[in-house]
């Protein structure tokens, strides 16, 4: 089975601080993507990255960058946190245009 | 009009009960269809595709109706385990690896 793995499942930060969100896929998945998940506002896409060293811009970027070095690997940054990025963060790959492998989530608390 | 829509219930419905869900989408040139589910604090997981031909998985059936844009799932005979959120997902067109998710449907089964 699919493993992807988030670095922390729980974070707490202030506000201004920088925070790194690791994500890392075991499968060699070409396709990695971040998302964030509010109440009401379901499952939006921050950014997604679909080889090494390459990123395209999902929906709602503003704030966020990204960082894909290695294939398994697929970090979100934030540079100054604020407390509107308080949110569950999830990561996850896909081999193809479909089926995507989430993985476990990290609640990040903005303070 | 927004992308996926879904109503986000909840619905209750005791054991053993048939429920239905249904979502619409705005873009009628899309591609690609699924159900997701998601448990309580938890990443979501593929539940099934839907297929333009509709399809089963057990006591779960997927309809497409691509003339009214309308997908829907069906869960017979529920179990107290069906008890989870159901996202609606769409491949967006032309953004090569970007899907749409739902806000989702909370189904909650009682004994």
């Amino acid at each position: 089975d699919v493993k992807v793995t988030q670095s922390s499942r729980y974070l707490v930060k202030r506000t201004g601080e920088k925070v790194f969100l690791e994500c890392v896929q075991d499968m060699d998945h070409e396709n990695m993507f971040w998302y964030r998940q509010d109440p009401g506002l379901g499952l939006r896409l921050i950014y997604f990255s679909y080889d090494v060293k390459m990123k395209e811009k999902g929906d709602i970027p503003e704030g966020y960058s990204v960082s894909r070095e290695k294939k398994e690997r697929f970090s979100l940054i934030l540079e100054s946190a604020s407390t509107n990025q308080t949110s569950m963060y999830l990561c996850a790959s896909s081999l193809n245009r479909g089926r995507r492998f989430f993985g476990p989530g990290t609640r990040l608390t903005v303070l | 009009r927004k992308e996926v829509e879904q109503d986000p219930g909840p619905f209750n419905v005791p054991e053993g009960a048939t429920v239905a869900f249904n979502c619409t989408y705005s873009n009628s040139a899309s591609q690609s269809f699924f159900w997701y589910r998601q448990d309580c604090r938890k990443e979501p997981k593929l539940l099934m595709s839907v297929y333009s031909s509709g399809n089963e998985d057990g006591r779960f059936t997927a309809q497409l109706n691509r003339a009214s844009q309308y997908i829907s799932l069906l869960i017979r005979d529920s179990k107290l385990s069906d008890s989870a959120t159901y996202l609606c997902v769409v491949m967006k067109l032309g953004s090569g690896y970007a899907l749409n998710f739902g806000k989702g449907t909370s189904l909650l089964v009682t004994p």
